[in-house]
């Protein structure tokens, strides 16, 4: 399998206009996790999806920020509209392993930088 | 809630030297716990787990985490620094219930000759 896929790998946008990112999950996988990485506030889980079903979108910072996965092999992170303080790595990662209900391991793709100027 | 705290947002050890990376855990019941290693520009690869099973845990590259309920803590060590080690290390649980990964706040490991 090739893992986790995100697309695109590096992004410059200028602030308002709209972002998305992209995520293909490993084939087989029912959990789907965003991450986002930053030097202030390190990995911060933002939304999680369990059958393509939002679970917990707690960590999605602002209305400005949406997620879909409209199926099991695909999912979006938009940002509308996004500012500099949006600039950050986004981690994707996937998973599908369990044992008493506790996740046991995620694979992580390879993040998007995004960088809002 | 679940939450780990990792001591020490740098280390620094020469190559060949004992590395020591700390992390302690805050858990109602007893944990899973994991390390993870980021490399420059990538994503986060999982070094090893601990599942209930086996107190201490062998992963890649040879490192080892121990368990230690009395303490709270799973510490990562590997006997002798290489410089391909130099990275930075994740510990993250997961908790009874919770159906995802609670991160610290990351160590960056520095190996100098």
């Amino acid at each position: 399998d090739a893992g986790v896929i995100q697309s695109p790998r590096h992004e410059v946008t200028e602030m308002g206009q709209e972002v998305t990112l992209r995520c293909k999950p490993i084939s087989g996988h029912d959990y789907l996790f965003w991450y986002r990485q930053t030097m202030m506030r390190g990995l911060e889980l933002l939304i999680y999806f369990n059958n393509n079903v939002p679970i917990d979108d707690s960590g999605m910072p602002e209305d400005r920020f949406s997620a879909k996965m409209p199926n099991a092999s695909f999912s979006t992170l938009k940002i509308q509209p996004s500012e500099p303080r949006d600039s950050a790595v986004y981690f994707c990662a996937s998973s599908q392993n369990r044992d008493r209900g506790r996740l046991t391991e995620a694979f992580f793709g390879q993040g998007t930088r995004l960088t809002v100027v | 809630a679940q939450s780990v705290t990792q001591l020490g947002s740098h280390v620094s050890v020469s190559e060949g030297a004992l590395v020591l990376l700390r992390c302690n855990y805050s858990s109602s019941v007893p944990p899973y716990l994991f390390w993870y290693v980021q490399y420059p520009n990538q994503g986060l690869q999982l070094l090893l787990k601990y599942t209930s099973a086996a107190t201490l845990v062998k992963g890649i590259n040879g490192f080892e985490a121990e368990f230690k309920k009395s303490e709270t803590s799973f510490h990562l060590t590997k006997p002798s620094a290489h410089m391909s080690d130099a990275a930075e290390y994740f510990c993250a649980v997961s908790d009874h219930g919770f159906q995802k990964l609670v991160f610290g706040t990351g160590t960056r490991l520095l190996v100098s000759p």
